[in-house]
């Protein structure tokens, strides 16, 4: 493994299942991110987790949990998943949350939800 | 409220030089990064900019003022890879990065 993956690289759900967007790094990164991206508006926070074991809420956390059992997975939660929830989400990461680190982005999830 | 302002898209000629404004309104600054993403692909980190002044890079240069809110990606030399959209974000008071929705460059040869 290489820099960041995400698993898997789309999704059809339907509306009111359960689903879970999973990320691993590589990079022993402290801090990871979840954003969601929609045409027309900017990458939007829902989640981060700036050491192993806590995490913090971000723009758009309704409907979203996530966990931080370790430094390199930071899996993403949709409990029962909406149409609003259609979007592409990336997962990111970077070496602290302050200054000038550069967060390094995964390649991205897909996902539809009917 | 926080806010990033880049214009929606714009077009340029191959091997010319193109300007992409980011203006932005965020609680507190420490700093300014520009990301390149291709159609279908992740954000990749192109500069980042926390004092005022250019900051040059090869073809890329990013310029920022702090008085004014206001920040350009300069792009010299435009190839038909350049073809993508260019996210500013700014790092605001909380260390959270606050992302305009992208400016669409289109190079036409």
């Amino acid at each position: 493994i290489a820099g960041i993956t995400q698993a898997p690289t789309s999704q059809i759900l339907a509306a009111g299942r359960r689903m879970t967007l999973r990320c691993t790094q590589d990079m022993r990164h402290n801090a990871m991110y979840w954003y969601r991206q929609d045409l027309g508006l900017g990458l939007r926070l829902i989640h981060y987790s700036n050491t192993a074991g806590t995490t913090g809420k971000g723009e758009v956390p309704d409907g979203y949990s996530v966990s931080r059992a370790n430094t390199d997975d930071f899996p993403l939660t949709l409990a029962s998943a909406v149409p609003s929830q259609t979007s592409v989400y990336f997962c990111a990461s970077s070496d602290s949350s302050a200054g000038g680190s550069t967060q390094y982005f995964g390649p991205g999830t897909r996902l539809t939800v009917l | 409220g926080q806010n990033i302002d880049q214009p929606t898209e714009m077009t340029a000629t191959e091997g010319a030089i193109v300007q992409i404004n980011c203006t932005y309104q965020t609680s507190g600054f420490n700093g300014l990064f520009w990301y390149q993403q291709h159609a279908g692909e992740a954000p990749t980190f192109l500069s980042y900019n926390v004092l005022d002044g250019l900051e040059e890079k090869g073809r890329f240069s990013s310029f920022l003022s702090r008085s004014k809110g206001y920040s350009y990606l300069l792009l010299k030399e435009l190839q038909m890879k350049d073809s993508a959209s260019y996210l500013c974000a700014v790092r605001d008071s909380n260390y959270q990065l606050i992302w305009g929705a992208g400016t669409k460059l289109i190079i036409k040869p």
